[in-house]
Parts: C-alpha cells; structure tokens; sequence
C-alpha cells in the first residue's frame, strides 16, 4: 500500500534560516504529492503540490521537487519566519481509484525570532 | 477561511457511547471525506462520500458511519466508542468526486475525548 516517511521533528530555527523537511514515499503508478501545514487550533491547509515526476511546486517562499529516482518530495524555504511556525504535513494521493490522501507523521516547525 | 465547518468544536463522551459529528462542505463542493487525527499523528482517512454515495473507505471498523444529504453536508457516526477513538475528526470537501490532483478543503475538525 501507499505509505508516506517524513523526516521526524520537532524542528527548531532561527528566523531567516534555511529550512529543509524531508519526505520520502512508496507508492505503486505515479501519485500526487501534497503539503499541508496546520497552524494552532486550525485545520489543514494546502501548501503547495505536484501531480507529475520533475514538477516543482511553489508557495509562500515554499518549495518542493517531486523526484520519482529518489521517491522524494523535500520541503524548502531559503528564509523562514516566525509567522512559519506550525506543523507540516507530507501527503500522496494515488491515481486510478484511490480516493484517499495518505499522510507522513508530521514535523513540527518553531521558528525563534 | 476554507468555507467548511463542523460541529461541534469539541466534544466529551464516555466509553460505550455513541456520537455525531457534522460538516457542512464549501459551496459547490460536492464530494466530502473524513479524517482521523490522533495526537502527534498524521490524518487517517476514514472514508469518502460523492453525491451521496460512499465511494472509499479506510481501514475503520463499521462502526464508523456516515452520511452525505442532498446538500451535500455531512455526518460521521461512531458507535460504541473506545478510549482510542480520542482524536480530532477532520472533514474535507472538495469539488470533483476525488481526483488525484485535487485541492481539499479542509475544516478546523472536531476534538473528541473518549472518557
């Protein structure tokens, strides 16, 4: 089945640090990838995604490069901020008949001014 | 502000119990699916429903239930609740019946504590 290993936290910065959060996945065919963040007392949002191998998806300063060699899809951002602090989810969503998103744990991002 | 809502924002009940819990979906929105979020973990899908019809389920008993109404709101049931059943129940809508590429939206979730 569809599983999603992300890189454990909690992660801890300074503001403007470059940040790196690491994803790996197993899937069968070529699924969708996700980025969600969750901020305090909120409920998932959308981040950024990336339907097909060597797509880049964007958003807020975020990147994420969907590598199907290396079955990765690693969150960057060159310069967060303190406003950047919550929890960060990686997330497949296979083809064909899968409904599903399937979910990593979680890697919970401070950032200290 | 993602559009979807759910009811309650949080919720106590004992062990044996039975509880609803409710989502009105973002307008236009027609399909809707369920999450479980235990603390410190990922979201684990519960099922889907798209018009009406449940059309995927995760790897919940049947005692997790649910419904999609006309206007596509919708209800999670849970019968006989365990003190694992604690989590915080997400809901999520979304437009095209549960694509690949598709953007959810989700709610704030309802935070469920099995006594």
């Amino acid at each position: 089945g569809n599983s999603v290993t992300q890189m454990e936290g909690p992660v801890t910065l300074s503001e403007e640090a470059f940040l790196t959060i690491n994803c790996t996945y197993t899937a069968t065919g070529y699924p969708s990838l996700f980025w969600y963040v969750q901020y305090p007392g909120e409920g998932l949002q959308l981040l950024l995604k990336a339907t097909k191998a060597d797509d880049k998806g964007s958003n807020k300063g975020f990147e994420a490069t969907y590598r199907k060699e290396t079955t990765s899809f690693h969150l960057e951002k060159g310069s967060v901020q303190v406003s950047d602090s919550a929890v960060y989810f990686c997330a497949l969503r296979g083809a064909g008949s899968a409904r599903q998103l399937t979910f990593g744990s979680g890697t919970q991002l401070t950032v200290l001014p | 502000e993602t559009g979807v809502t759910q009811s309650p924002t949080h919720l106590i009940k004992t062990r044996g119990q039975q509880v609803t819990l409710r989502c009105s979906s973002q307008s236009g929105h027609n399909t809707v699916s369920w999450y479980q979020q235990a603390l410190g973990q990922g979201p684990q899908f519960i099922f889907q429903y798209y018009r009406e019809e449940e059309n995927g389920r995760g790897n919940f008993p049947p005692r997790f239930s649910g419904l999609q109404f006309p206007n596509y709101s919708s209800e999670l049931n849970v019968n006989a609740l365990e003190l694992d059943d604690s989590a915080l129940y997400l809901c999520a809508s979304s437009s095209s019946g549960g694509q690949s590429n598709e953007k959810l939206f989700f709610g704030s979730g309802t935070q469920l504590s099995v006594l």
